[in-house]
């Protein structure tokens, strides 16, 4: 496996599942991302970890729980969502100590979740 | 106001034609600009990148910024149909070790053979 992968790629799940969402990145990176994309709007960082610390929480809601075991996994766990929660779900890495650190993000394919 | 103003488009060129994609911020103290591109059923993977005003240019891409206008650009000289993609402008504030990118809408462009 190379670069970003996201697992799974398609979910649908009803309002009262819990379900995960996987992360790996294969980079060698120290720093890793969620971001929710909808249609229309713009990408929305949700959070943020550096060395499987968390360092940016934007204000989501608490049915999103993400988790950091080590360097290269990233999930978030989800439980019961709201039809609006429905999006493709980014996940993405970068270097802290690249010269471009936070700026250039490497992204995976995304996970597009359905809440029905 | 949003942060980042970008058109959504979609817009359609035809091939070989000269593409100009714009962004427009409102806080002074972004610092990095950047561009990113996102293809269908791919997440955005990196275009351009630019620190503070200027030009940068890499092949047939140009990346403008403008911060006194607060107005960033890019360039799509001779343009291919494996440019049809949606554009994201993304910026930063100084010392961005935190990754806190902000981006705009995205545009969808599409070029015609």
């Amino acid at each position: 496996e190379t670069g970003v992968t996201q697992t799974p790629r398609h979910l649908v799940m009803g309002m009262t599942n819990k379900k995960s969402l996987k992360c790996e990145q294969h980079l060698g990176h120290n720093a890793m991302y969620w971001y929710k994309q909808s249609a229309k709007k713009p990408l929305e960082l949700m959070f943020v970890y550096n060395f499987k610390e968390q360092t940016e929480n934007n204000s989501v809601p608490s049915r999103f729980s993400p988790e950091c075991p080590n360097s290269s996994h990233l999930f978030l766990h989800l439980h019961t969502l709201q039809p609006e929660d429905s999006a493709l779900y980014l996940c993405a890495s970068s270097d802290y100590f690249s010269g471009r650190a936070g700026n250039e993000q490497y992204f995976g394919p995304g996970t597009r979740l359905t809440v029905t | 106001q949003k942060e980042v103003e970008q058109d959504p488009g979609p817009l359609s060129v035809p091939e070989g034609a000269i593409v100009s994609l714009n962004c427009t911020y409102s806080n002074s103290a972004f610092q990095y600009f950047m561009w990113y591109r996102q293809y269908s059923r791919k997440g955005p993977e990196l275009l351009m990148y630019t620190y503070s005003s200027g030009n940068k240019e890499d092949g047939r891409f140009t990346a403008q910024v403008d911060k006194s206008s607060k107005y960033i650009s890019l360039f799509i000289r001779d343009s291919q149909p494996s440019d049809s993609a949606t554009y994201l402008c993304a910026m930063s504030e100084a010392g961005n070790q935190g990754g806190k990118l902000i981006f705009g809408q995205g545009t969808e462009l599409s070029v015609k053979p």
